[in-house]
């Protein structure tokens, strides 16, 4: 079957940096996205890999290695605004999308 | 604002009522999702239509009916639902389903059935 995994929790600190992993397990592959989604609110975009290596938007990163079925979200300077859910989500060949259950951070100051 | 609006934001029913969500986008866009949310669990797909046909059911039960009457608007219609079924309900939108566009998301209707 198809697969997302990533952590269901993490905690940083304010001013800090964080990853969070997501590793997958799908029949073929079109792409992964990162949506975020504060409480209450729209999941909302915010990267897209379908080649291998690094795309850096201002604070945040997305990095993909298609060979290990594995990305990461990487946040720096982080702000208390960045605390919500962040969701991994790959399209697979039918161009499906195959989502994780998101992984919720926590910013403490 | 994402482009995309839900009604209501929050919704209690009980399990004989019928209800209806309503989504509309301001967007342009061609296909229209209708997505469940559960806590701690993946986004669930549930319908998508595209150029207002459906394309996609994912063994859905009876008692959700889509209704997609123009590219703007999506409904869900809601008869004999279940306790499990409360949830988050989600809309979403983007240009061409079948490649690599992003979707664009509602805020949601929070579905409380009792």
């Amino acid at each position: 079957g198809q697969n997302i995994d990533q952590p269901t929790e993490m905690t940083a600190t304010e001013g800090a940096i964080v990853q969070i992993n997501c590793t997958y397990q799908t029949s073929g592959f079109n792409g992964l996205f990162w949506y975020q989604q504060h409480a209450g609110e729209a999941p909302t975009f915010l990267s897209y890999n379908v080649l291998d290596g690094l795309e850096e938007k201002g604070r945040f990163s997305s990095f993909l290695s298609r060979s290990k079925g594995y990305s990461y979200l990487l946040l720096k300077e982080l702000q208390m605004k960045d605390s919500a859910s962040y969701l991994c989500a790959v399209k697979d060949s039918n161009y499906q999308l195959i989502w994780g259950a998101g992984t919720k951070l926590i910013i403490k100051p | 604002e994402t482009g995309v609006t839900q009604t209501p934001r929050h919704l209690v029913m009980g399990m004989t009522n019928k209800k209806s969500l309503k989504c509309e986008q301001h967007l342009g866009h061609n296909a229209m999702y209708w997505y469940k949310q559960s806590a701690k669990k993946p986004l669930e797909l549930m319908f998508v239509y595209n150029f207002k046909e459906q394309t996609e059911n994912n063994s859905v039960p009876s008692r959700f009916s889509p209704e997609c009457p123009n590219s703007s608007h999506l409904f869900l219609h809601l008869h004999t639902l279940q306790p499990e079924d409360s949830a988050l309900y989600l809309c979403a939108s983007s240009q061409v389903p079948s490649e690599a566009g992003e979707l664009f998301f509602g805020e949601g209707s929070r579905l409380t059935v009792l």
